[in-house]
């Protein structure tokens, strides 16, 4: 099982909701991540979990709030968004620091803010 | 910092060879991945270098010079499905070293 799930697939949301993404990864891997990408734009990181525990936040707005209950799932809630955080959302998944393996992707969430 | 560059895009004819080119400026490095990436899906992982050389995988082969900061991923006996987004991502090293950060892309389309 090389796959990461993310769901929803695509979400539209208002300005006032909140809302949860979420993924989900069966191979091992310690170290689970979420990346923003606007179309045309290569992923941008926002943050790392390893080991269950955040170890990087590149200074994301506090309206996104990560988490990790374990270290298969990883969570994005999501809370009084603004149309610019338009976006696909992806999650992404590798093996522990030091060993040379690639980052799998899941196939993102489309996020619309309205 | 990261500065990754790459062109933004490149034609081929279908059968034909196509080479990208990424050049990189990192405060760290720790192997260098190209992704390809179809419009509105995930990326997926093609190739990782992290010492001088060539890497070969069937169609596809990615060369790195670490002393020239410089990766190409070639693309062989090109198909139409090979219409994407490639995406060259340096990993970072120390603290870093789960950071991938990613060159802009380059879209290649593929004619018949």
């Amino acid at each position: 099982d090389t796959e990461v799930t993310q769901t929803p697939k695509h979400l539209v949301m208002g300005m006032t909701n909140k809302k949860s993404l979420k993924c989900e990864q069966h191979m091992g891997h310690r170290a689970m991540y979420w990346y923003k990408q606007k179309a045309k734009k290569p992923p941008e990181l926002m943050f790392v979990y390893s080991y269950e525990k955040l170890s990087i936040n590149e200074s994301v707005p506090s309206r996104f709030s990560p988490e990790c209950p374990n270290s298969s799932l990883l969570n994005l809630h999501l809370h009084a968004l603004q149309p610019e955080d338009s976006a696909l959302y992806l999650c992404a998944s590798s093996s522990s620091p030091g060993q040379t393996t690639e980052a799998f992707f899941g196939q993102g969430t489309r996020l619309t803010v309205v | 910092g990261q500065n990754i560059d790459q062109p933004t895009e490149m034609t081929a004819t279908e059968g034909a060879i196509v080479q990208i080119n990424c050049t990189y400026q990192t405060s760290g490095f720790n192997g260098l991945f190209w992704y390809q990436q179809h419009a509105g899906e995930a990326p997926t992982f093609l190739s990782y270098n992290v010492l001088d050389g060539l890497e070969e995988k069937g169609r596809f082969s990615s060369f790195l010079s670490r002393s020239k900061g410089y990766s190409y991923l070639l693309l062989k006996e090109l198909q139409m499905k090979d219409s994407a987004s490639y995406l060259c991502a340096v990993r970072g090293e120390g603290s870093n070293d789960y950071k991938l950060s990613f060159g802009a892309g380059t879209t290649v389309t593929v004619r018949a």
